[in-house]
């Protein structure tokens, strides 16, 4: 199985900062990632798929890039509604895995 | 608008099966292919297995193999996870996700909103 480290585990933040995670895969995934939004008691939300790409009506201030190993998940401005976890995931290779999540906090 | 809708939470002994459906409306059911992921109290998130809502294929996580079915009924436009063999592990909130592709595995576009499974003697 393909696995995907996250990090950091959980990270606080002020209003405006910019928010950096990293999802390392085990093996090249080529852009085969995507991002997910989950806040408390919420399904998932897809933000961003194939490493870079917007989902529909999702805010600018989200970003992903990467290729093969190594991804990077932004947030160039954060605001208090993007308390959440979010969730790297890969599509490259059966079964289907995700990383272990990094929750957002505000200052 | 895409809207999927699942069954209530359920409490099982071990040992148990449940049966968990979702309901697909918004859209035509056999044009996405659907995925179940789990997620245990506090834990992240886990993929289960995925169906062709078109053709009934199945692929399952080999973790899961021999104890998960997922189905479907066209003709209610409504996907089935049934696991078998619970255990106190397998109490976690239980996630039907569409596939924005009729066939393979790409991206989930739209979630259900979960439904809790609790494995208790």
């Amino acid at each position: 199985d393909i696995q995907m480290t996250q990090s950091p585990s959980s990270l606080s933040a002020s209003v405006g900062d910019g928010v950096t995670i990293t999802c390392q895969a085990s093996q090249d995934i080529s852009n085969h990632l995507n991002w997910y939004q989950q806040k408390p008691g919420k399904a998932p939300k897809l933000l961003i798929y194939d490493a870079s790409n917007f989902e529909a009506r999702v805010p600018s201030r989200f970003s992903g890039s990467g290729y093969g190993t190594l991804f990077i998940f932004r947030i160039s401005s954060l605001q208090p509604e993007d308390v959440a976890t979010y969730y790297c995931h890969q599509y490259d290779t059966l079964p289907l895995t995700f990383g272990g999540g990094t929750t957002v906090e505000v200052k | 608008q895409v809207q999927l809708v699942q069954s209530g939470a359920e409490v099982k002994k071990p040992g148990a099966s449940v049966k968990v459906s979702c309901k697909a409306s918004g859209y035509t059911f056999s044009s996405n292919a659907m995925h179940w992921v789990r997620q245990a109290p506090g834990q992240g998130l886990e993929w289960m297995g995925w169906i062709d809502a078109g053709n009934g294929n199945t692929k399952y996580s080999q973790k899961f193999q021999g104890r998960v079915t997922i189905t479907r009924d066209t003709s209610a436009s409504t996907v089935y996870m049934d696991l078998r063999g619970l255990t106190s592990e397998d109490t976690a909130v239980y996630f039907c996700a569409r596939d924005s592709l009729r066939s393979g595995w790409y991206h989930f576009d739209y979630w259900g909103q979960g439904t809790l499974v609790t494995v208790s003697s």
